[in-house]
């Protein structure tokens, strides 16, 4: 499986915005990028995912480089709910729904 | 809509006694998943299924057994449980959209072997 690289850590005020970045320099041409977040306590939740062009959804933004060898997830206005830890990961070919979890980035919003 | 519910939220066991972890959706999904989480860790997997009847191993299935006799049922077996088996177990359930995953995760079982 291409591996994801993100930071260890990021932190936002709330109700500014967020870009979280992700470098996934091996993806192959079938790979999509998701994004999920886990909330304390909680099990992973999906946010968004995108396979070349840049995706919008009610949650979140996700910004796909050219190359696709990195992408951003941009929150808009980050909020003391969106504290969580927030995981890139690349899912293509046949995956039988596995997921491969990589440490992630945990994002800490001061009020 | 429950989603995917896992039984039970907590539980400690003695080392070498044996557990069953449920796991249940209602959204009609072939894939299934069971993972475990580390402190300060990522998810890893443990076994998955692709529909009834169909089990294989993920990256930690060591000391773990899966059996899938319906769609909707996953549960996870602890056979002889270690203090290594201490962890968080998340339970999942996968919506394939040809090679888009939108995964649907349970709440958790956290298990202390002690």
């Amino acid at each position: 499986d291409a591996k994801t690289t993100q930071p260890n850590s990021m932190e936002s005020n709330e109700e500014e915005p967020v870009h979280l970045p992700c470098n996934h320099s091996t993806i192959s041409g079938t790979d999509y990028i998701h994004w999920y977040r886990q909330l304390p306590s909680q099990g992973p939740e999906y946010v968004i995912h995108g396979l070349t062009s840049n995706v919008n959804n009610r949650m979140a933004s996700l910004a796909i480089a050219e190359d696709r060898k990195s992408s951003t997830l941009i929150l808009h206005r980050a909020t003391l709910r969106d504290a969580a830890v927030y995981y890139c990961i690349l899912s293509g070919g046949t995956s039988y729904g596995k997921l491969t979890f990589g440490q992630g980035t945990i994002l800490t919003v001061h009020p | 809509n429950a989603g995917v519910t896992q039984t039970p939220k907590f539980q400690v066991l003695k080392t070498g006694q044996s557990m069953t972890l449920q796991c249940a959706q209602d959204m009609n999904h072939e894939y299934m998943s069971w993972y475990r989480q580390d402190p300060g860790m990522g998810l890893r997997l443990i076994h998955y299924s692709v529909g009834a009847g169909i089990t294989d191993q993920g990256e930690v299935p060591n000391g773990y057994n899966v059996s899938r006799s319906t769609t909707e049922d996953f549960p996870l077996r602890l056979l002889s449980a270690a203090p290594s088996q201490t962890s968080v177990y998340f339970c999942a359930s996968t919506q394939s959209h040809g090679l888009f995953v939108e995964a649907f995760f349970g709440q958790g079982t956290r298990l202390t072997v002690v």
